[in-house]
């Protein structure tokens, strides 16, 4: 099974900061990636697919790249309502791993 | 526009089976574009995979949980359906029922997703 690992856990950062979170996958997983926001009490919201395309609605703030096993999410100007939990996701046509989440708090 | 609301028990007992129910509405479970599927969380923690199923009804399972979990399609209510047998305390999570796009390259990511629904294993 391919595991996915997110580093940090925990990332403090104040409003206006630019942030980085990477996930690496056990094996190549190709551009199979997605990254998730999740606010408590919320369902996970789709930010990123197939590692670097921007969901339709999302701003053009949050971006991802990567590929093979190593991926990153970028914020580049932090706001107020960006402090959530933030998962990546591997998927293909046969199964599907979360990474364990890294919690984006306030400074 | 399409949504999906999870419904089911919200306590079941240990060793019993967990059932539970998504609704599709705004679209049909049986367009072929979609593919459906359950994911857990439980409290404090992370998501965890329980498996999906596509138009044609095959599926596929969390190697972790495979001997336990039937996922299911119901085309005349628009519903897709979890069974967890044998549940643990180690059960107890939210669980949403999500959906994604199926692509020529085989599937994309969960854009569509339930709001949630607690379920608490527990005699």
């Amino acid at each position: 099974d391919i595991q996915m690992t997110q580093s940090p856990s925990t990332l403090s950062a104040s409003v206006g900061d630019r942030v980085t979170i990477t996930c690496r996958a056990s094996q190549s997983i190709s551009s199979w990636l997605a990254w998730y926001q999740q606010k408590p009490g919320k369902a996970p919201k789709l930010l990123i697919y197939k590692a670097s395309n921007l969901e339709s609605g999302v701003p053009s703030r949050f971006s991802g790249s990567g590929s093979g096993t190593e991926f990153t999410l970028t914020i580049s100007t932090l706001q107020p309502e960006d402090f959530a939990t933030y998962y990546c996701q591997h998927y293909n046509s046969y199964s599907c791993t979360f990474g364990q989440g890294t919690k984006l708090e306030i400074k | 526009q399409v949504q999906l609301h999870e419904s089911g028990p919200g306590l079941v007992k240990p060793s019993q089976t967990l059932s539970l129910t998504c609704t599709v509405s705004g679209g049909s479970i049986n367009s072929g574009s979609y593919y459906w599927s359950w994911i857990r969380q439980p409290a404090g923690k992370g998501l965890e995979w329980i498996g999906r199923i596509y138009t044609s009804g095959s599926t596929n399972y969390n190697p972790s949980l495979k001997s336990r979990v039937t996922i299911s399609g119901d085309t005349s209510k628009n519903q897709f359906s979890l069974k967890l047998s044998s549940v643990t305390a180690a059960d107890t999570a939210v669980y949403y029922c999500a959906g994604g796009q199926v692509v020529l390259a085989g599937i994309d990511a969960l854009d569509i997703w339930g709001q949630g629904t607690m379920v608490t294993v527990s005699s």
